[in-house]
């Protein structure tokens, strides 16, 4: 069956560090990919989404994500975090084989030290 | 602010009743999601309705029903509660009919406790 998978659970990062968050998904094809985040106590946020072209797209609050189709993977980075960057992250896959309905990881909960 | 609107924001309520779940999508928007979050299940799709019509079902109970109405607001509707219902309530809304094709724009949340 199609998933998506989200190997962290959590994450902690100082404040200034860089950041990866990693996201694999099993399809055939290129699916459309996304990134959202739920700060605490919010609803979920769109910060980036691929569909085609250059794989290496840029979103809100200085987050980037790069598809790699040979490893089915569309990993979430940012190059220097900030406190306000604490809160959930999920990445979602939508594809022909489900119909175009969304597919949601899990879920990486971002903690910041300070 | 998404422009999605979900009321009421907070429902307690005891086992073996039910509520109703109310949801406002963006202006223009034609189609309706529904999600439940909870600590143990995570963030679990519902129920997608498209200009009144469902387009398709997730993990949705059968003691849970929505609707889309006329004017494209959306009602959730859980029924015979059991306390492993209490969780975050989601609304989402997008422009389009495909969702793995358009921004979902998410409303606060109705967050139920069922007691």
């Amino acid at each position: 069956a199609q998933s998506v998978t989200q190997p962290d659970i959590h994450i902690t990062v100082s404040e200034g560090a860089s950041l990866e968050l990693r996201c694999n998904y099993s399809y055939g094809a290129t699916p459309y990919l996304f990134w959202y985040v739920q700060s605490p106590g919010q609803g979920l946020q769109l910060l980036l989404k691929y569909f085609s072209g250059d794989t290496l797209v840029q979103g809100i609050k200085g987050f980037e994500a790069e598809f790699k189709r040979s490893q089915s993977s569309f990993n979430l980075r940012k190059p220097s975090v900030h406190w306000s960057d604490a809160a959930e992250y999920f990445c979602a896959v939508g594809h022909m084989d489900s119909n175009y309905q969304l597919i949601w990881g899990a879920g990486t909960k971002l903690i910041i030290k300070p | 602010d998404s422009g999605v609107t979900q009321t009421p924001k907070h429902l307690i309520t005891a086992t073996g009743q039910r509520v109703t779940l109310r949801c406002s999508p963006r202006s223009g928007d034609l189609s309706v999601y529904w999600y439940q979050q909870s600590l143990d299940q995570g963030l679990q799709f519902l129920i997608h309705y498209y200009n009144g019509e469902e387009r398709a079902k997730g993990n949705i109970l059968e003691r849970f029903s929505a609707q889309q109405f006329p004017d494209l607001h959306s009602e959730l509707n859980l029924s015979s509660l059991e306390l492993g219902d209490s969780a975050l309530y989601f609304c989402a809304s997008s422009a389009g009919g495909l969702a793995g094709y358009n921004e979902q724009f998410f409303g606060p949340g109705t967050r139920l406790t069922v007691l």
